[in-house]
């Protein structure tokens, strides 16, 4: 039981290049998330699904898009990186978008944009 | 909307002493509230959870917080500090208020522990 798993672990990207980041639960959740970390300002929701074939935009979506592939896999897309994309971004889910429910973290992507 | 203050970035503890990490928050609902602990280079790892039941609430490690609606405080605490225990944590409420499930983080404590 892997939990949620993330790649890539690191990734260095120029201005205006474009990449995914790829995340997959194997818990049966029904609810993922893709949050970014910066220093000093925990942890920001960029867009979240909650089931499979929904999805919605969170505090920080600009510059961002997300699929929900099916109910393991939620993928994130930076179409063109800007230096501001800088961060440490977590995957996350849930059994589902109720109050009080616990969510399970992947290990992060460390993204460099230069 | 519900907001989370920490209210020390840096706490630092010898080995052996008590740990105490602040957090206040504010909440329109009755909240569920969260620790989460980050090593260094690592994902989040829950450390408890408040949901309503007992406002004491014990977790992981030896770790345990207490939920006082009155002074609407979640701190952290643990009798004992280990090395292991230096990371940062994170004090997070539950926002129901904009997003299902939607968790609101503080800005983090980094703890160091000296031996």
């Amino acid at each position: 039981n892997a939990g949620v798993t993330q790649t890539p672990k690191f990734q260095v990207l120029k201005t205006g290049q474009s990449m995914t980041l790829q995340c997959a639960q194997d818990m049966n959740h029904n609810s993922m998330y893709w949050y970014r970390q910066d220093p000093g300002m925990g942890l920001r929701l960029i867009y979240y699904s909650a089931s499979e074939g929904t999805t919605d935009k969170g505090e920080v979506p600009n510059g961002y898009n997300v699929s929900r592939l099916n109910k393991r896999e939620f993928s994130l897309r930076l179409e063109s990186a800007a230096p501001s994309q800088t961060s440490v971004y977590f995957c996350a889910s849930s059994q589902g978008a109720s109050i009080g429910g616990e969510q399970f973290f992947g290990p992060g992507t460390r993204l460099t944009v230069l | 909307a519900q907001s989370v203050t920490q209210l020390d970035s840096h706490v630092s503890v010898s080995e052996g002493t008590p740990v105490l990490l602040r957090c206040n928050y504010s909440s329109s609902y009755s909240p569920s509230l969260f620790w989460y602990v980050q090593h260094p280079n690592k994902g989040l790892q829950l450390l408890l959870k408040y949901t309503s039941a007992a406002t004491l609430v014990k977790g992981i490690n030896g770790f345990e917080a207490e939920f006082k609606k009155s002074e609407t405080s979640f701190h952290l605490t643990k009798p004992s500090a280990h090395m292991s225990d230096a990371a940062e944590y994170f004090c997070v409420v539950s926002d129901r208020e904009e997003y299902g499930n939607k968790l609101v983080f503080g800005a983090g404590t980094i703890l160091r522990v000296k031996s």
